[in-house]
């Protein structure tokens, strides 16, 4: 399968600061991809959709102005965590689909943020 | 009542079982899958379905879309198969959006 990076695989940073995380498709243009968040024992939830050239799509109770995601380019979308609490403190995956008709999803390792 | 549910939430196996993991689903679904999750938290991409049955190695994954049903199968279970096996669907409705299973967590014991 297609290859989904992520970077980086952890960050611990202080409350207040930002956080950016990167995620790269390696081996196809991910027009579509998206970015999940996980707390303990829970399954993954989805916090917007991102298409290559456009602006994301935040579902419901996901603040856009502290999510800040850009999707600059077909093989990269990156996520920044603005002004980070320890509440924020989470597991942040990432996937990618390819264009369409290619709709299957790759997901990336994840990132783990900590924030004190 | 959850769009896609799992059973069991827990199996615990000894090594070389048959396992078996349900899914069912209540929307209209243009495909389904089935993702692994280790201990480590990265996510693999097991199988994706639209209808009938995928075998890859020990992982065979079946789906009735009739019936909103699927299941994965691992046959001669090992030690290193202990992962969350998670089911997700793409709704008809919802173009690329997946909907999650709360998984389930297996653990082989040698």
């Amino acid at each position: 399968g297609a290859v989904v990076s992520q970077h980086p695989s952890w960050v611990i940073c202080k409350s207040g600061t930002s956080v950016k995380i990167e995620c790269r498709s390696l081996d196809f243009q991910a027009t579509t991809m998206f970015w999940y968040r996980q707390f303990p024992k829970q399954s993954l939830m989805l916090m917007a959709t991102s298409n290559e050239g456009s602006k994301a799509t935040y579902e419901q109770g996901v603040e856009k102005d502290k999510f800040l995601i850009n999707h600059a380019s077909l093989t990269l979308s990156t996520l920044t965590v603005t002004s980070a609490h320890p509440e924020d403190s989470s597991f942040y995956i990432c996937s990618a689909s390819g264009g369409a008709g290619y709709n299957e999803q790759f997901f990336g390792p994840g990132t783990r943020l900590t924030v004190l | 009542k959850n769009e896609v549910e799992q059973s069991p939430q827990n199996l615990t196996a000894q090594e070389g079982e048959f396992i078996t993991i349900n899914c069912s689903y209540s929307v209209g679904i243009s495909a389904l899958h089935w993702l692994q999750q280790h201990p480590g938290g990265g996510i693999v991409s097991l199988f994706m379905l639209s209808s009938g049955k995928k075998k890859h190695g020990r992982l065979i994954a079946t789906i009735n879309i009739q019936e909103k049903h699927s299941s994965l199968h691992i046959t001669a279970s090992h030690p290193r198969d202990s992962a969350v096996y998670i089911c997700a669907v793409r709704a008809r409705t919802s173009g690329s959006r997946l909907t999650f299973g709360e998984g389930t967590q297996l653990t082989v014991n040698p």
